[in-house]
């Protein structure tokens, strides 16, 4: 099982900075690569998929970016309501599979 | 607009079986995967599995003698039993459409499994 390593576990930032999050796979992975963002008491959001694609509704803030085993979430500056959970999910045809990293918390600071 | 409406107990007995049901409003079931994820503060979210319209599944090694995901396309709803529950599966469950990545997700539905 392709095990995801998300770092750090918590970034504090203050509106307007730049935000990097890590995600880093056991072993090296298709483009199939998404990010989500969670608020407390929310369903995950899709922010990004096979990598580098924003989901509809996204601003261009979030860019994404990686290959193999390395990837990263940029959010270029933080708006008040960017202070959430992030989470990398990647997809395994053998076995057929949705794993999540453990997830970055963005946090005011 | 596609929307995701979940139900089911939210409190369960150790042995007995989880039941949750999640209906699709806006759009068919048929030609999307659809998925059950579980989150909790300890594991974070796992995936659970995946069905399509035609029955076709494909599970979570670890949970795949304990779960069943079934689809009513008359009723463009999915379904989720895991049964011979432990408090080790109290956890926010989620229903959601997706392959590759989940794109739509449902409210969740916290399921506490205590005696």
């Amino acid at each position: 099982e392709i095990v995801l390593t998300q770092s750090p576990a918590t970034l504090s930032l203050s509106p307007g900075e730049r935000a990097t999050l890590s995600c880093r796979a056991s072993q090296s992975i298709r483009n199939s690569l998404a990010w989500y963002q969670q608020k407390p008491g929310q369903a995950p959001r899709l922010l990004i998929f096979d990598v580098s694609n924003r989901a509809s509704g996204i601003p261009p803030r979030f860019s994404a970016s990686g290959s193999g085993t390395d990837f990263t979430l940029t959010i270029s500056s933080l708006e008040p309501e960017d202070f959430a959970v992030y989470y990398c999910q990647q997809r395994s045809n053998w076995p057929r599979a949705l794993t999540f990293g453990g997830g970055t918390k963005v946090e005011i600071k | 607009q596609v929307q995701l409406q979940q139900w089911g107990a939210g409190l369960l007995k150790p042995s007995e079986t989880l039941s949750l049901t999640c209906a699709v409003y806006g759009e068919s079931l048929t030609g999307f995967y659809w998925s059950w994820i579980r989150q909790t503060p300890g594991r974070g979210l796992e995936w659970i599995g995946e069905v399509i319209h035609t029955g076709d599944a494909n599970y979570r090694p670890s949970l795949k003698s304990r779960v069943t995901i079934s689809v009513d396309t008359s009723k463009n709803q999915f379904s989720l039993s895991l049964n011979s529950v432990t408090a080790a599966d109290t956890a926010v469950y989620y229903c959601a459409r997706g392959r590759d990545e989940l794109y739509y997700w449902g409210q969740g539905t916290l399921v506490t499994v205590s005696s």
